[in-house]
């Protein structure tokens, strides 16, 4: 089974900082799909980015990027120059290929952006 | 992306009631997700609904609990039955969409059971 690991609970950065989030995943797969997604205290989930396994290219979405190591099953997302409508809870998320297209999540990250 | 509304957006219940929640999307999709996310938890996956077929629960949850309805390639519903605090949590539903079929989600329902 798909399990996706995100090792840090909370993390704090500066407004105007980068942060960096780390996210690992452990799958058979060859193709599949990689998510970011943040959930503010609204509640609402908010797809941040996304990724696909087979594009070396790592994906960018404005101040929003990923860094993609296929071969070391890494997906961290990282903020450049973070605002306070940043501070959310981050949760990763893997897709495999066709089948359920069912979404697994990993725990989530608490970020904290200090004015 | 699609655009995804759910009924209630929240309630407070009595143990022993049941509540059905509703989905509505603004385009037609063939499955169509329920999640529920407990307090301070991530979110876990309770079952996919199809249009015209049973649902497919996850492990650890049963119709008999979480009955769900698929009437039509737009609308679903989850039904929490004979709840018990343990059931207070968000329950999102989210579908598929776009060039990538990335997953959207509903604004949530929150739910207090007492």
């Amino acid at each position: 089974a798909q399990t996706v690991t995100q090792s840090q609970p909370e993390m704090s950065v500066q407004e105007a900082e980068t942060v960096t989030l780390s996210c690992t995943y452990d799958t058979s797969e060859s193709d599949y799909y990689l998510f970011w997604y943040k959930q503010p205290p609204s509640r609402q989930m908010i797809l941040v980015i996304r990724q696909e396994a087979y594009k070396q290219q790592n994906a960018t979405e404005n101040r929003f990027s990923v860094n993609f190591q296929k071969a070391a099953k890494s997906f961290s997302l990282k903020i450049s120059d973070s605002q306070l409508g940043d501070a959310a809870m981050y949760f990763c998320a893997y897709r495999r290929l066709g089948g359920s297209e069912k979404l697994v999540f990993g725990k989530g990250m608490k970020l904290t952006v200090n004015p | 992306s699609a655009v995804i509304s759910q009924k209630p957006s929240r309630d407070i219940c009595q143990r022993g009631t049941s509540l059905t929640i509703q989905c509505q999307v603004d385009s037609q999709v063939t499955m169509m997700f329920w999640y529920r996310q407990q307090p301070g938890q991530s979110l876990t996956l309770i079952a996919t609904a199809n249009q015209g077929s049973e649902a497919t629960y996850e492990s650890g949850f049963v119709i008999d609990k979480f009955p769900i309805s698929r009437p039509n390639l737009t609308f679903s519903t989850l039904t929490v039955s004979n709840m018990s605090p343990e059931d207070s949590s968000i329950y999102l539903c989210s579908v598929n969409s776009g060039r990538l079929r990335a997953q959207y989600f509903g604004p949530g329902t929150r739910l207090l059971v007492l």
